[in-house]
Formats: structure tokens, sequence, C-alpha cells
């Protein structure tokens, strides 16, 4: 079946660090791919998007490239700020009229000034 | 501005009662969604709706149901509440299309006791 599987957090980095969140997916044909973030006490937003493979989503200095060969959805971000501390979660829509989307189990990451 | 407004932020119920969660969007928005999401198992979902009066069953759908009498509303109702069902309840809606972006609400943080 579809499913997302992300690398288990927590993850804590000093600011300006590199960060990668690593996520890999299973799924029939090809489905969009996404990034959540969620902030203390609030939903979750949109972070980037990919539809099709080989593209790149990017935003707010993340960026995430749809990797068909190796079922690979990774958020990286070069230097990283505190504002940056939530929990992220990477999704797929699957591949049916039914337009729902799952998500991995979500990785807390903390930065450190 | 897509908004997703959800009608409490915080409940606190007794087992045994019913409850309603309100969801309500403002972007004429086709699909509505009902997750829940509890610690390491990121969101799931519980219904979604993709027209008024529409419902289909979602991953986890035992012991809720939902109502869309209109196109920006979409109820959650737990028939009778159970410790268990102590979680966050997240909404969310979209358009129709693969591919399309689900906007979230803050969440409604339900306590059972």
């Amino acid at each position: 079946g579809n499913s997302v599987t992300q690398m288990e957090g927590p993850v804590t980095l000093s600011e300006e660090a590199f960060l990668t969140i690593n996520c890999t997916y299973t799924a029939t044909g090809y489905p969009s791919l996404f990034w959540y973030v969620q902030y203390p006490g609030e939903g979750l937003q949109l972070l980037l998007k990919a539809t099709k493979a080989d593209d790149k989503g990017s935003n707010k200095g993340f960026e995430a490239t749809y990797r068909k060969e190796t079922t690979s959805f990774h958020l990286e971000k070069g230097s990283v700020q505190v504002s940056d501390s939530a929990v992220y979660f990477c999704a797929l829509r699957r591949m049916n009229n039914n337009n729902d989307m799952r998500f991995g189990a979500g990785t807390r990451l903390t930065v450190k000034p | 501005d897509v908004k997703v407004t959800q009608s409490s932020r915080y409940l606190v119920k007794r087992t045994g009662e019913k409850v309603f969660l309100e969801c309500v969007q403002d972007m004429d928005h086709e699909n509505m969604f009902w997750y829940r999401q509890d610690p390491g198992l990121g969101l799931r979902l519980i219904y979604f709706s993709y027209d008024v009066k529409m419902k289909e069953k979602g991953d986890i759908p035992e012991g809720y149901s939902v109502s869309r009498e209109k196109k920006e509303r979409f109820s959650l109702i737990l028939e009778s509440a159970s410790t268990n069902q102590t979680s966050m309840y997240l909404c969310a809606s979209s358009l129709l299309g693969r591919g399309e972006t689900q906007y979230f609400g803050p969440g409604t943080r339900l306590l059972v006791l």
C-alpha cells in the first residue's frame, strides 16, 4: 500500500547547521509529495511540494527533490535558525479518486542558539 | 488567504458524552478531511468528504461519524467518547484534483476523562 517513512526524531542542531530529514515512500504510480511543518501550538502548514519525478520543491530556504529511482523526498536546509524549530511531516497524495494523503510520523527539530 | 477554522482549541469531555467538533473553510473547497494526530503515529485519516452530504471512511473511522450539510462546514462526531479518543484533531480542506494542497486548521486538543 501507500506509505511514508521518515527519520525518527528528535533532531537537535545548533544554529546555522545543515539539516537533512530523510523521507522515503512506497506507492503505486506517481504520487505528489509534500513537506508540512507544524509550529508549536499550531496546525500544519504546507512547506513545499513536488508533483512529478525530478521536481524540486523549495520554500524559506528548505528544499526537497522528488527522486523516483530511490523513492525519496529528503528535506534539506543549508543553515537552520532557531525559528525553524518545529515538527516536520513528509506526506504523499494517494493515487486514487479520494484525494487523501498519507503522512509520516513526523520529525521534531530543535535548533539551539 | 485560505482559512480553516475549528470551533474549539481545547475540549475536556467525560467518557460516554457525545462530542461535536466543527470545522469551517472559506475557500469553496470541495474536499474536507478529519485527521487525528498522536505522538509517533503522525496523522491518521478518520473521514473525508468530497461534496455536500458525501462522506468516505478513512483509515480509522470506528467510533466516529461525520456530517456535511453545507459545503463550507464539516463536523466530526464522537457518538460516545472514550478515553482512547483523547487526541489532537485536525481538519483540512482542498480543491479537487491530484496534487492539490491540503490546508489545515489549528487543531482541537480533546481530553476525554
